[in-house]
C-alpha cells in the first residue's frame, strides 16, 4: 500500500509568484490534514478535510492560502502570493475514520520563498 | 487548548548508551499522546502512541515511552542507541473526539538526538 505522496518535494520560488502543493493520501483514507513546519518552530496544523469538505481550517494562516480536495481525493495547497516568511515544511497526512486515530504523514513539501 | 513542551532542542548520546527524550504536555480533557520520527531528508514516522490502558507503550525500533499522568509527562526512552537512531523526535498530542472529529495533533518544537561513535 502506497503511502502518502507529496509533490514536489523541493521549491524555491521568488517572492511574489504562486506555489502549487499536491498531497495523495493513502487510498481509502477520508481524512486529509495539512501541517506546517516553519524553521526553528514547531510543527502547526494549518486544515483538515474530511473527504471534499473542509472539516476545519482554523490553522490557515491567511487568505493567501488555499487549499483545495476536489472529489475527495487528492488535495492541493495553493500559496498566492508567496511572501518570505511562508518558507519552511509542508506535511500532509491521512488517517482512515474507521480505523482508528493513527495519522500518517507524507515526506514533506519543502517550499522556499526568496 | 492543548500545548506541548520537549525540554530538549538538542540531545547527544554515545552509541549503545541509553537515552531519554523529554516530553510534557499541558490540557484540560484528556489526550492520546505520540510520538513521531523523522529521519533526515525523510518524512514523520510514527514512533508508538498512547490511547489508554497500560501507562506504558511500547514502539517500534526498540522505543518505548511512559505515560504519567500526575506529572503530565510522555518521556521516551531507549536502553542502548544505534547510529540509526540519529534523528528528530517529536512529541504530540490529539483530543479524543467523536464522530467527524479532527483529531488535529499539537506538536512539540522536536529533540535532535545524534547518536556519537
Amino acid at each position: 500500500e502506497a503511502g502518502v505522496t507529496q509533490f514536489p518535494s523541493h521549491s524555491v520560488i521568488e517572492k511574489g509568484q504562486t506555489v502549487t502543493l499536491r498531497c495523495d493520501p493513502i487510498s481509502g483514507h477520508d481524512n486529509l490534514y495539512w501541517y506546517r513546519r516553519v524553521m526553528g518552530k514547531e510543527i502547526k496544523f494549518l486544515l483538515h478535510f474530511v473527504k471534499e469538505s473542509k472539516q476545519d481550517e482554523s490553522g490557515m494562516p491567511n487568505n493567501r492560502f488555499l487549499a483545495e480536495r476536489t472529489g475527495g481525493t487528492y488535495s492541493t495547497l495553493k500559496v498566492q502570493p508567496a511572501e518570505l516568511e511562508d518558507s519552511g515544511v509542508y506535511f500532509c497526512a491521512s488517517r482512515r475514520a474507521s480505523s482508528g486515530n493513527t495519522i500518517y504523514f507524507g515526506e514533506g513539501s519543502w517550499l522556499t520563498v526568496v | 487548548a492543548q500545548s506541548v513542551t520537549q525540554l530538549d532542542s538538542q540531545v547527544p548520546v554515545f552509541e549503545e548508551a541509553p537515552v531519554e527524550l523529554r516530553c510534557n504536555y499541558s490540557s484540560s480533557v484528556s489526550v492520546y499522546l505520540f510520538w513521531y520520527v523523522q529521519y533526515p531528508n525523510q518524512g514523520l514516522q510514527l514512533l508508538l502512541k498512547y490511547l489508554s490502558g497500560s501507562t506504558l507503550v511500547k514502539g517500534i525500533n526498540g522505543f518505548e515511552a511512559e505515560f504519567n499522568k500526575s506529572q503530565t509527562s510522555f518521556h521516551l526512552r531507549k536502553p542502548s542507541v544505534h547510529i540509526s537512531d540519529t534523528a528528530e523526535y517529536f512529541c504530540a498530542v490529539s483530543v479524543p473526539t467523536s464522530g467527524a472529529g479532527s483529531y488535529q495533533l499539537t506538536f512539540g518544537k522536536g529533540t535532535k538526538l545524534s547518536v556519537i561513535p
